[in-house]
């Protein structure tokens, strides 16, 4: 079966830009979670979606929000763009038959450039 | 908030040598533990996972782990690494009183195997 699509996968934007990240789960997977991930931070946590609904968010600036729509597929939106959220932008799908809570399969990832 | 800590940032072998990377977690309660590889190139994989039951858990590739409770601990062993097994190993934990899809990451782990 296919697995989790992110799509841009290369962008570059410049300072004080906004942009939308997507990514389709697996069919039949309830949970999306996005995680950041940079050289100095390594992976973190940025929010986590179930069934529509936001269950969890981490440490991160308002800037940063998410939603997830009733077909499970989901955006996050980085407003007013600064240099340090240059990153990879990894989706996770999760929640489906037989698996078990953070166990997580992951995209390929968004690759952010703030210029 | 749960943290996780990997011993090692960089680990250089050489092939058939042995592996073990460290892994240690605070939380005080009931924890999911996983390893995930992200291979040159390719996305973030699981590697294997430990949810209750037998403390050592086998995962792919003839990776193992053990969870010492005690400890705190998750350590990753592999008996004779093999050049393919070059990538980057993250320790990460999903506490209970997080979310579904919710995990804490190390820093991740380097390691390269010399042919």
């Amino acid at each position: 079966k296919a697995g989790v699509t992110q799509t841009p996968r290369y962008l570059i934007k410049t300072r004080g830009q906004q942009v939308t990240l997507s990514c389709s789960p697996i069919s039949g997977h309830r949970s999306v979670s996005w995680y950041q991930q940079t050289p100095g931070q390594g992976l973190q946590f940025l929010f986590e979606y179930f069934s529509e609904t936001q269950r969890n968010k981490g440490n991160f600036p308002g800037r940063f929000s998410g939603r997830q729509f009733s077909n499970s597929r989901s955006e996050m939106n980085v407003s007013t763009l600064e240099l340090g959220d240059s990153a990879l932008y990894l989706c996770a799908s999760g929640g489906g038959p037989e698996t078990f809570a953070g166990e997580l399969f992951f995209g390929e990832g968004s690759r952010l450039t703030v210029l | 908030a749960q943290s996780v800590s990997q011993h090692n940032h960089h680990v250089i072998l050489s092939e058939a040598a042995s592996l073990e990377l460290g892994c240690n977690y605070s939380y005080g309660g009931t924890v999911n533990l996983f390893w995930y590889v992200q291979y040159p190139g390719q996305h973030l994989q699981l590697l294997l996972k430990y949810f209750s039951g037998d403390p050592l858990v086998k995962g792919i590739k003839g990776f193992e782990a053990e969870f010492i409770k005690s400890k705190f601990s998750f350590n990753l062993r592999k008996p004779s690494v093999q050049w393919s097994d070059t990538a980057e190993y993250f320790c990460a934990v999903n506490a209970m009183n997080s979310g579904y899809s919710t995990l804490t990451f190390g820093k991740g782990t380097m390691l390269l195997v010399s042919p």
